[in-house]
Protein backbone atom coordinates (compact mmCIF):
# COMPACT_ATOMS: atom_id res chain seq x y z
CA UNK A 1 0.00 0.00 0.00
CA UNK A 2 1.30 3.52 -1.10
CA UNK A 3 1.78 5.94 1.97
CA UNK A 4 3.22 9.37 2.66
CA UNK A 5 4.88 10.83 5.16
CA UNK A 6 5.16 14.45 7.02
CA UNK A 7 7.77 14.11 9.76
CA UNK A 8 7.51 17.49 11.18
CA UNK A 9 3.81 18.63 12.31
CA UNK A 10 4.82 22.19 12.52
CA UNK A 11 7.91 24.18 11.14
CA UNK A 12 8.99 27.21 11.93
CA UNK A 13 10.97 29.82 10.26
CA UNK A 14 11.74 33.56 10.59
CA UNK A 15 10.43 35.68 7.78
CA UNK A 16 13.29 36.60 4.72
CA UNK A 17 14.98 33.09 5.82
CA UNK A 18 15.25 29.85 3.44
CA UNK A 19 12.54 27.26 4.39
CA UNK A 20 11.90 23.61 3.98
CA UNK A 21 8.92 20.76 5.14
CA UNK A 22 9.21 17.30 4.19
CA UNK A 23 8.02 14.67 2.56
CA UNK A 24 9.19 11.19 2.30
CA UNK A 25 6.65 7.92 0.11
CA UNK A 26 6.47 4.83 0.00
CA UNK A 27 4.99 3.32 -3.63
CA UNK A 28 4.92 0.36 -5.78
CA UNK A 29 6.13 1.78 -9.16
CA UNK A 30 7.08 5.30 -10.20
CA UNK A 31 5.18 7.64 -8.37
CA UNK A 32 3.58 10.79 -9.03
CA UNK A 33 4.12 13.57 -6.13
CA UNK A 34 2.18 16.82 -5.13
CA UNK A 35 2.46 19.49 -2.44
CA UNK A 36 -1.51 21.63 -1.81
CA UNK A 37 -1.19 24.17 0.53
CA UNK A 38 -4.33 24.88 2.52
CA UNK A 39 -5.60 28.74 3.93
CA UNK A 40 -7.20 29.10 6.81
CA UNK A 41 -11.26 28.13 5.95
CA UNK A 42 -10.39 27.78 2.54
CA UNK A 43 -9.59 24.64 0.29
CA UNK A 44 -6.32 22.51 -0.55
CA UNK A 45 -4.20 24.91 -3.62
CA UNK A 46 -2.43 23.10 -6.16
CA UNK A 47 1.20 24.32 -5.71
CA UNK A 48 3.56 21.51 -7.42
CA UNK A 49 4.56 18.00 -9.02
CA UNK A 50 6.71 15.88 -10.08
CA UNK A 51 5.73 13.54 -12.98
CA UNK A 52 9.24 12.81 -14.55
CA UNK A 53 12.18 14.56 -15.90
CA UNK A 54 14.16 17.06 -13.87
CA UNK A 55 14.25 16.40 -9.96
CA UNK A 56 13.92 19.88 -9.08
CA UNK A 57 10.36 21.24 -9.84
CA UNK A 58 9.38 24.87 -9.54
CA UNK A 59 5.85 25.85 -8.13
CA UNK A 60 3.65 29.00 -7.41
CA UNK A 61 4.33 31.34 -5.02
CA UNK A 62 8.16 30.79 -5.55
CA UNK A 63 7.91 27.12 -3.97
CA UNK A 64 10.13 24.73 -5.70
CA UNK A 65 10.38 20.86 -4.77
CA UNK A 66 13.50 18.21 -5.10
CA UNK A 67 12.56 14.33 -5.98
CA UNK A 68 15.08 11.97 -4.71
CA UNK A 69 14.30 8.99 -5.83
CA UNK A 70 17.04 6.87 -3.66
CA UNK A 71 15.57 8.90 -0.52
CA UNK A 72 12.02 8.73 -1.70
CA UNK A 73 11.14 12.13 -0.48
CA UNK A 74 9.90 15.11 -2.07
CA UNK A 75 10.98 18.17 0.21
CA UNK A 76 9.01 21.66 -0.75
CA UNK A 77 11.57 24.53 -0.21
CA UNK A 78 11.73 28.15 -0.74
CA UNK A 79 14.69 30.13 -0.56
CA UNK A 80 13.09 33.42 1.05
CA UNK A 81 10.50 32.54 3.64
CA UNK A 82 7.25 35.09 3.76
CA UNK A 83 4.76 35.54 6.72
CA UNK A 84 2.06 35.00 4.00
CA UNK A 85 3.50 31.65 3.16
CA UNK A 86 2.24 30.52 6.60
CA UNK A 87 -0.42 27.80 6.28
CA UNK A 88 -0.63 24.20 5.77
CA UNK A 89 1.33 21.93 3.76
CA UNK A 90 0.27 18.77 2.31
CA UNK A 91 2.31 16.28 0.43
CA UNK A 92 0.50 14.02 -2.06
CA UNK A 93 1.29 10.76 -3.50
CA UNK A 94 -0.76 9.29 -7.02
CA UNK A 95 0.37 5.94 -8.34
CA UNK A 96 -1.27 2.95 -9.81
CA UNK A 97 -2.87 0.60 -7.86
CA UNK A 98 -4.11 -2.77 -8.49
CA UNK A 99 -6.98 -1.92 -10.04
CA UNK A 100 -5.24 0.19 -12.84
CA UNK A 101 -6.11 3.80 -11.98
CA UNK A 102 -4.30 6.42 -10.21
CA UNK A 103 -5.08 6.52 -6.16
CA UNK A 104 -3.93 9.71 -4.11
CA UNK A 105 -2.67 9.58 -0.46
CA UNK A 106 -2.37 12.64 1.04
CA UNK A 107 0.48 12.93 4.29
CA UNK A 108 -0.80 14.42 7.70
CA UNK A 109 0.14 17.98 6.98
CA UNK A 110 2.61 20.08 8.07
CA UNK A 111 1.97 23.84 9.64
CA UNK A 112 4.41 26.50 8.26
CA UNK A 113 4.80 29.41 10.63
CA UNK A 114 6.85 32.26 9.46
CA UNK A 115 7.96 34.45 12.02
CA UNK A 116 8.02 38.61 10.99
CA UNK B 1 -12.82 29.77 -14.68
CA UNK B 2 -15.19 29.46 -12.06
CA UNK B 3 -13.85 26.74 -9.25
CA UNK B 4 -15.26 24.27 -7.38
CA UNK B 5 -18.58 24.94 -5.77
CA UNK B 6 -19.87 23.32 -3.07
CA UNK B 7 -22.58 23.91 0.16
CA UNK B 8 -23.39 24.41 2.34
CA UNK B 9 -20.43 26.05 4.06
CA UNK B 10 -21.21 24.77 7.44
CA UNK B 11 -23.57 22.03 9.10
CA UNK B 12 -24.43 21.33 12.69
CA UNK B 13 -26.35 18.12 13.13
CA UNK B 14 -26.99 15.82 16.40
CA UNK B 15 -26.12 12.04 16.09
CA UNK B 16 -28.26 9.63 14.18
CA UNK B 17 -29.30 12.51 12.41
CA UNK B 18 -29.52 12.84 8.34
CA UNK B 19 -27.15 14.89 5.88
CA UNK B 20 -26.39 15.85 2.86
CA UNK B 21 -23.13 17.71 1.25
CA UNK B 22 -23.51 19.05 -2.51
CA UNK B 23 -20.59 19.75 -5.16
CA UNK B 24 -20.38 21.45 -8.84
CA UNK B 25 -17.12 20.76 -10.13
CA UNK B 26 -15.15 22.87 -12.45
CA UNK B 27 -17.07 22.20 -15.94
CA UNK B 28 -15.37 19.81 -18.13
CA UNK B 29 -13.87 18.14 -15.26
CA UNK B 30 -14.48 14.48 -15.55
CA UNK B 31 -12.92 13.28 -12.23
CA UNK B 32 -14.61 14.21 -9.15
CA UNK B 33 -13.43 13.10 -5.65
CA UNK B 34 -14.83 13.34 -1.99
CA UNK B 35 -12.29 13.44 0.91
CA UNK B 36 -13.15 13.55 4.40
CA UNK B 37 -10.41 15.58 6.28
CA UNK B 38 -10.65 15.19 10.56
CA UNK B 39 -9.07 17.79 12.33
CA UNK B 40 -4.99 17.31 12.17
CA UNK B 41 -5.44 14.90 9.64
CA UNK B 42 -4.43 14.73 5.82
CA UNK B 43 -7.64 14.31 3.47
CA UNK B 44 -8.81 10.94 3.56
CA UNK B 45 -10.11 9.95 -0.10
CA UNK B 46 -13.73 8.40 0.40
CA UNK B 47 -15.12 8.21 -3.00
CA UNK B 48 -13.91 8.75 -6.62
CA UNK B 49 -16.05 9.19 -10.05
CA UNK B 50 -15.21 8.84 -13.32
CA UNK B 51 -17.90 10.51 -15.02
CA UNK B 52 -20.58 9.04 -13.43
CA UNK B 53 -19.00 6.00 -12.50
CA UNK B 54 -17.28 5.09 -9.35
CA UNK B 55 -13.87 3.72 -10.11
CA UNK B 56 -12.65 3.89 -5.59
CA UNK B 57 -14.94 3.86 -2.63
CA UNK B 58 -12.78 1.36 -0.90
CA UNK B 59 -12.75 4.05 2.05
CA UNK B 60 -16.11 4.85 2.26
CA UNK B 61 -18.43 3.84 5.06
CA UNK B 62 -20.99 2.34 3.33
CA UNK B 63 -23.58 1.63 5.80
CA UNK B 64 -23.97 4.96 6.62
CA UNK B 65 -22.29 6.78 3.51
CA UNK B 66 -23.58 7.07 0.28
CA UNK B 67 -22.76 9.57 -2.71
CA UNK B 68 -23.62 9.76 -6.53
CA UNK B 69 -22.99 11.81 -9.56
CA UNK B 70 -26.02 11.63 -11.95
CA UNK B 71 -25.38 12.62 -15.33
CA UNK B 72 -21.47 13.04 -14.54
CA UNK B 73 -21.77 16.53 -13.01
CA UNK B 74 -23.01 17.60 -9.73
CA UNK B 75 -22.21 15.11 -6.82
CA UNK B 76 -23.99 14.73 -3.46
CA UNK B 77 -22.42 12.63 -0.39
CA UNK B 78 -24.92 11.73 2.12
CA UNK B 79 -24.34 10.47 5.73
CA UNK B 80 -27.47 8.39 7.68
CA UNK B 81 -27.36 8.12 10.14
CA UNK B 82 -24.56 10.47 11.59
CA UNK B 83 -22.14 9.91 14.15
CA UNK B 84 -19.57 11.99 16.68
CA UNK B 85 -16.86 10.85 14.59
CA UNK B 86 -17.72 11.65 11.27
CA UNK B 87 -17.39 15.44 12.32
CA UNK B 88 -15.07 16.61 9.61
CA UNK B 89 -14.15 18.61 6.80
CA UNK B 90 -15.61 17.45 3.29
CA UNK B 91 -14.21 18.45 0.52
CA UNK B 92 -14.84 18.19 -3.12
CA UNK B 93 -12.31 18.42 -5.84
CA UNK B 94 -12.36 17.89 -9.50
CA UNK B 95 -9.42 16.77 -11.93
CA UNK B 96 -9.68 17.01 -15.88
CA UNK B 97 -8.02 13.78 -16.41
CA UNK B 98 -9.42 10.99 -17.46
CA UNK B 99 -8.22 7.00 -16.63
CA UNK B 100 -5.44 7.45 -19.14
CA UNK B 101 -4.51 11.15 -18.11
CA UNK B 102 -2.68 10.66 -14.98
CA UNK B 103 -0.78 13.55 -14.36
CA UNK B 104 -3.64 16.34 -13.30
CA UNK B 105 -3.95 17.94 -10.30
CA UNK B 106 -7.19 18.72 -8.01
CA UNK B 107 -9.28 21.46 -7.61
CA UNK B 108 -10.63 21.53 -4.42
CA UNK B 109 -13.90 23.55 -3.37
CA UNK B 110 -13.60 25.27 -0.11
CA UNK B 111 -15.20 22.47 1.94
CA UNK B 112 -18.27 21.72 3.98
CA UNK B 113 -17.53 21.68 8.19
CA UNK B 114 -19.68 19.53 9.31
CA UNK B 115 -20.15 18.93 13.56
CA UNK B 116 -22.10 15.79 14.97
CA UNK B 117 -23.43 16.74 18.55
Amino acid sequence: AQSVAQPEDQVNVAEGNPLTVKCTYSVSGNPYLFWYVQYPNRGLQFLLKYITGDNLVKGSYGFEAEFNKSQTSFHLKKPSALVSDSALYFCAVRAPNSGGYQKVTFGTGTKLQVIP
Amino acid sequence: EAGVAQSPRYKIIEKRQSVAFWCNPISGHATLYWYQQILGQGPKLLIQFQNNGVVDDSQLPKDRFSAERLKGVDSTLKIQPAKLEDSAVYLCASSSGGLSLRYNEQFFGPGTRLTVL
